[in-house]
Order: structure tokens, then C-alpha cells, then sequence
């Protein structure tokens, strides 16, 4: 089926330190969204792309959309103790549009 | 609002023993989904739905049956649990927007272990 590489798989970082993470894909995507999961609940949506080359932001989160469709980034600026938690990358593919994708996540653990 | 409501939150089940997962929507939502996560991976499609009296497979449906007989209730049923089912399950339900499918909207999950 299809697959989502989401890269790194865990980061450990100081607080105040920027982050950065990434998803790319074999299949083109039409849309990308991130997700966060904290301990014992499930993922809440952070942001959500639509269009190619589109860059959102969300407080201190900002993605974008790759040009090609295959790929999309998530970074954090400033991290704080509640960025604890597993972001996910997920997408739809052009065809068969109803069913997300999801990435390996990745596990975001900040040292105060 | 309650949003996607899923019970029971903890389940231990048997093997060979059979239950049901409840999930409920109050956003009149027509996509409902049911994923499982294995620790430390990501989310697998088991079933999903369309809309009420529509069910399809996901990635991995096997052991499972869903149904969908009205737009707020998509339960997901197992018949013969097996240790291999052990996992976290969680439902989630979403809208089409102009520019497509909006993002799911998650319940908070039901850790089910099989012994």
C-alpha cells in the first residue's frame, strides 16, 4: 500500500530549540496534514496543506507542502515542555480520496 | 460538543472471546474511519465507511467486522480475538470540504490487550 517515510523517528532536543521533521512519499499527495499525539489520547490535527508549494502556520508550527507533491516539513520554533508528544505526517492520494496515510511519527522528547 | 466518543477506553479480552468497540460522532460527519496503532508505529486502516449502510476494507481488516447502520455509530466488532490484536484502537470521523476530504477528528482510543 502506500507509504509515508517520516524522518527522524525521535529527536531529543534542549528547550528553546528549534525542530524539524519531514515526510516523502513515492505517490503525489493532494493534501498533507500534521498531527500531534500526546500520552493516552489521540492525534489532534495541527495543520492542514492543500496546494503545492503552500506554507501554514500555526502559533510557533509551520509546514509546507512540497512543489512536487511527494513531501512536506513541520518545524517548531522556541520548543517548550508541551511539545512532548508523536507528530505524525499524514496524506491523501490523488486517487481514492477518502482514506488517510499515515507516517511512522516521530517522538519529540525536550530536556528543560 | 463531544466529538468522537469511543468506549470502553481498557479492555482485556480472552483469546477466542469476542467484544465490540463502540465509537459515536455528534458532528454529523459522513466519513467515519477505525484505526489500530501498534506501539511505537504509526496508524493502520482497519475498516472505513462512507456514509450510513457503506463499509469498505482498510489495510488490515482481517479479524474485524464493522458496521454502519446510522451516521453518529460505526462499531467495530471482534469475533475470535487473537494475541496479534493487541493493540490501540482508535475511531475517527471526518467532512468533505470544497477542496476535499477535511482532517479527521480522533477519539481518544481503546487499549485492548488479548492474553
Amino acid at each position: 500500500g502506500q507509504q509515508l517515510n517520516q524522518s527522524p523517528q525521535s529527536m531529543f532536543i534542549q528547550e528553546g530549540e528549534d525542530v524539524s521533521m519531514n515526510c516523502t512519499s513515492s505517490s503525489i499527495f493532494n493534501t498533507w496534514l500534521w498531527y500531534k499525539q500526546e500520552p493516552g489520547e489521540g492525534p489532534v490535527l495541527l495543520i492542514a496543506l492543500y496546494k503545492a508549494g503552500e506554507l501554514t502556520s500555526n502559533g510557533r508550527l509551520t509546514a509546507q507542502f512540497g512543489i512536487t507533491r511527494k513531501d512536506s516539513f513541520l518545524n517548531i520554533s522556541a520548543s517548550i515542555p508541551s511539545d512532548v508528544g508523536i507528530y505524525f505526517c499524514a496524506g491523501y492520494i490523488i486517487q481514492g480520496a477518502q482514506k488517510l496515510v499515515f507516517g511512522q511519527g516521530t517522538r519529540l522528547t525536550i530536556n528543560p | 460538543n463531544a466529538g468522537v466518543t469511543q468506549t470502553p477506553k481498557f479492555r482485556i479480552l480472552k483469546i477466542g472471546q469476542s467484544m465490540t468497540l463502540q465509537c459515536t460522532q455528534d458532528m454529523n460527519h459522513n466519513y467515519m474511519y477505525w484505526y489500530r496503532q501498534d506501539p511505537g508505529m504509526g496508524l493502520k486502516l482497519i475498516y472505513y465507511s462512507v456514509g450510513a449502510g457503506i463499509t469498505d476494507k482498510g489495510e488490515v481488516p482481517n479479524g474485524y467486522n464493522v458496521s454502519r447502520s446510522t451516521t453518529e455509530d460505526f462499531p467495530l466488532r471482534l469475533e475470535l480475538a487473537a494475541p496479534s490484536q493487541t493493540s490501540v484502537y482508535f475511531c475517527a470521523s471526518s467532512y468533505s470540504t470544497g477542496q476535499g476530504i477535511g482532517g479527521y477528528t480522533f477519539g481518544s482510543g481503546t487499549r485492548l490487550t488479548v492474553v
